[in-house]
């Protein structure tokens, strides 16, 4: 089974450009998470999509955005950006797992540089 | 909320040496406790996770991690470097099996000796 996969995996923006990171989570898991990981640091959350509504939000500013379509695919959108929102964007599926507890799965990640 | 600390952001051991990652959390209920693995640009793997079963935890690679609530930690121990242990290694913390949401520690770069 194919794991999580995210597109594209590298790419370089312009300050003040938008850009779209898309993201399929393993067949059967129904939710979708988005971090951000800076150089050098531990991932932060950004999101979670639990059956296509937003179930979370990190300490991330409104430029960020994301939605989860019917087939539990995932978009997460960054407006205007800074040079600060260079890193890897990872994402990450998981379904509930009761009482054992739900796994998180990630991604390769999507490395975005703003220059 | 809950939070997690890595002590020590470098860890440098011999081949053949024991590996000790030591990680402490900070949780309002009963957690769920995580050890990933990111090699080089590369995403995160799960190395094994805690989820209020057996305290001692065994993972991948021949990691294990053993869960001592008196001291809030969840250290990650492998008894045996290998050259293909050199990465960095994230402690994380949910809340509960319903919480999506993880908490990762700074992260600690493990590189090993020939």
């Amino acid at each position: 089974d194919a794991g999580v996969t995210q597109s594209p995996t590298h790419l370089i923006k312009t300050r003040g450009q938008h850009v779209t990171l898309r993201c399929s989570p393993i067949s059967g898991h129904k939710s979708v998470s988005w971090y951000q990981q800076v150089l050098g640091q531990g991932p932060q959350f950004i999101f979670q999509y639990y059956e296509k509504e937003e179930r979370g939000r990190g300490n991330f500013p409104d430029r960020f955005s994301a939605r989860q379509f019917p087939n539990y695919s995932s978009e997460l959108n960054v407006n205007a950006l800074l040079l600060g929102d260079s890193a890897l964007y990872l994402c990450a599926s998981s379904s509930y797992a009761g009482d054992s507890g739900n796994t998180i799965y990630f991604g390769e990640g999507s490395w975005l540089t703003v220059v | 909320a809950q939070s997690v600390t890595q002590l020590g952001s470098h860890v440098s051991v011999s081949e053949g040496a024991l590996v000790l990652l030591r990680c402490n959390y900070s949780s309002s209920v009963p957690p769920y406790l995580f050890w990933y693995v990111q090699y080089p640009n590369q995403g995160l793997q799960l190395l094994l996770k805690y989820t209020s079963a057996a305290t001692l935890v065994k993972g991948i690679n021949g990691f294990e991690a053993e869960f001592k609530k008196s001291e809030t930690s969840f250290h990650l121990t492998k008894p045996s470097a290998h050259m293909s242990d050199a990465a960095e290694y994230f402690c994380a913390v949910s809340e509960g099996s319903n919480d999506y949401k993880l908490s990762f520690g700074a992260g600690t770069t493990v590189t090993v000796r020939a």
